[in-house]
């Protein structure tokens, strides 16, 4: 079974900064990578699917990149409503499975 | 937009069955995909399985023996079973849909979610 770890846990800005966020997997999900935001106390939302593409709705801020093992999340410019947990989630193989988070919060 | 309700018992006692619904609105559950998805407190998101409108079902090998799910094209519902709970299983429970993308419609990604519903075991 793959598994996801994700840095940092928590990432501490301020709106209008870049957020960098990085998710690992344990051997290779090729390009089979999911990001989601979840806020407090709802259902995560599917950001980007295959690594790099943008989910229906979702502002082009948020861009994905990597392949293999090793995953990146970037918000070039943090607004508000961003500030939320994210996480990753492959396709690799059965089962899927996510990983543990990163928080972005406030600095 | 679809939109997913859990419904269901919000306690179940150790060694019982915890059984949840999901209801589809504002779509057809034919002809996707539909999974649940459990977050246990302070912990990661961890997928339970998946049912097809046909029936069709897999699951977590971690769970597998435990898990079992069924759908109602009827009602616009699917649900899930998990027997013999214990305080492992207390979680906050989601039903998703399985992100169709043109042809291939088991993507094993999560586009729409219900709000989750929070299963506590305890006696």
């Amino acid at each position: 079974e793959i598994v996801l770890t994700q840095s940092p846990a928590t990432l501490s800005l301020s709106p209008g900064e870049r957020a960098t966020l990085s998710c690992r997997a344990s051997q290779s999900v090729y390009t089979y990578l999911a990001w989601y935001q979840q806020q407090p106390g709802q259902a995560p939302r599917l950001l980007l699917y295959d690594a790099s593409k943008r989910a229906t709705g979702i502002p082009a801020r948020f861009s994905g990149s990597g392949s293999g093992t090793d995953f990146t999340l970037t918000i070039s410019s943090l607004q508000p409503e961003d500030f939320a947990v994210y996480y990753c989630q492959h396709r690799g193989s059965w089962p899927p499975s996510f990983g543990p988070g990163t928080t972005v919060d406030f600095k | 937009q679809v939109q997913l309700q859990e419904s269901g018992p919000g306690l179940v006692k150790p060694s019982e069955t915890l059984s949840l619904t999901c209801t589809v609105s504002g779509g057809s559950i034919a002809p996707y995909y539909w999974s649940w998805i459990r977050q246990p407190p302070g912990k990661e998101l961890e997928f339970i399985g998946y049912i097809f409108y046909s029936g069709t079902t897999n699951y977590n090998p971690s769970l597998k023996s435990r898990v079992t799910m069924s759908v109602d094209t009827s009602k616009n519902q699917f649900s899930l079973k998990l027997s013999s709970v214990n305080a492992a299983d207390t979680a906050v429970y989601y039903c998703a849909r399985i992100f169709p993308r043109g042809n291939d419609i088991l993507t094993y990604y999560f586009d729409s979610w219900g709000q989750g519903t929070q299963v506590t075991v305890s006696s």
